[in-house]
């Protein structure tokens, strides 16, 4: 969905380096999310947060840390990498005030860890 | 915490034909389950959701049945199409954050 996106798409790292990975939205929505995909795994939640003060760990954080800048930005930090966190990392967003509170997600970082 | 099953890993029909996608999952709290949609190099989309006070829920070729008694519920896509070829997540979620537990995934390929 063009209105979540995500930066870099793709990105090759060595063991040991700090790395950012950047998400922006433009649906105005409250809550975003970070998960990661690995083959065969489906979609592991990392980090969740409900508004800009509110952050809460998924059932996959260690290693990972965020930052919610404003509404709008949610970034995912790799304190320092290493191999077994090579995967494809998604953000994703969601309207509290919605009925369904549908997941919206972004097209996805590739992350490669030598 | 919930679990969810997704079977099969990979599923191959008949352009025309039916699919039948089916999960299971563990916790009776669980209210809210969606599937998505996932196009190779993109992120996954919804493609319908059913909540648990329905039994069936239609959208054209789509249809979600829950039986929440036995804890499964399961997608049947209709007069299958090649573009209907993609990776299939079902999930399952409650409470207010809608915390989702996604299944493994189906790569479901329509052969022409």
């Amino acid at each position: 969905d063009a209105d979540v996106t995500q930066t870099p798409r793709n990105r090759i790292t060595k063991t040991g380096k700090r790395i950012m990975l950047e998400c922006s939205q433009t649906k105005g929505h409250d809550r975003m999310y970070w998960y990661r995909q690995d083959p065969g795994l489906g979609l592991q939640l990392i980090y969740y947060s409900f508004d800009v003060k509110d952050i809460n760990k998924g059932e996959i954080s260690d290693g990972y840390s965020v930052s919610r800048q404003a509404q709008a930005k949610f970034s995912l930090s790799l304190e320092s990498a290493i191999p077994n966190q090579t995967a494809l990392y998604f953000c994703a967003t969601s309207d509290a005030g919605s009925p369904g509170e549908t997941q919206y997600f972004g097209p996805g970082t590739r992350l490669l860890v030598l | 915490g919930e679990n969810v099953e997704q079977h099969p890993s990979t599923l191959s029909v008949q352009e025309g034909d039916s699919a039948v996608i089916k999960c299971t999952y563990s916790d009776s709290a669980s209210n809210y389950f969606p599937w998505y949609k996932q196009e190779l190099g993109k992120g996954p989309q919804l493609i319908i959701d059913i909540r648990s006070n329905v039994g069936e829920k239609k959208d054209q070729r789509i249809a979600v049945t829950l039986n929440k008694t036995a804890k499964h519920f399961s997608l049947h896509i209709t007069e299958t199409q090649p573009e209907d070829s993609a990776v299939y997540f079902c999930a399952a979620g409650w409470g207010s954050a809608r915390q989702l537990t996604f299944g493994s995934g189906t790569q479901l390929t329509v052969l022409p």
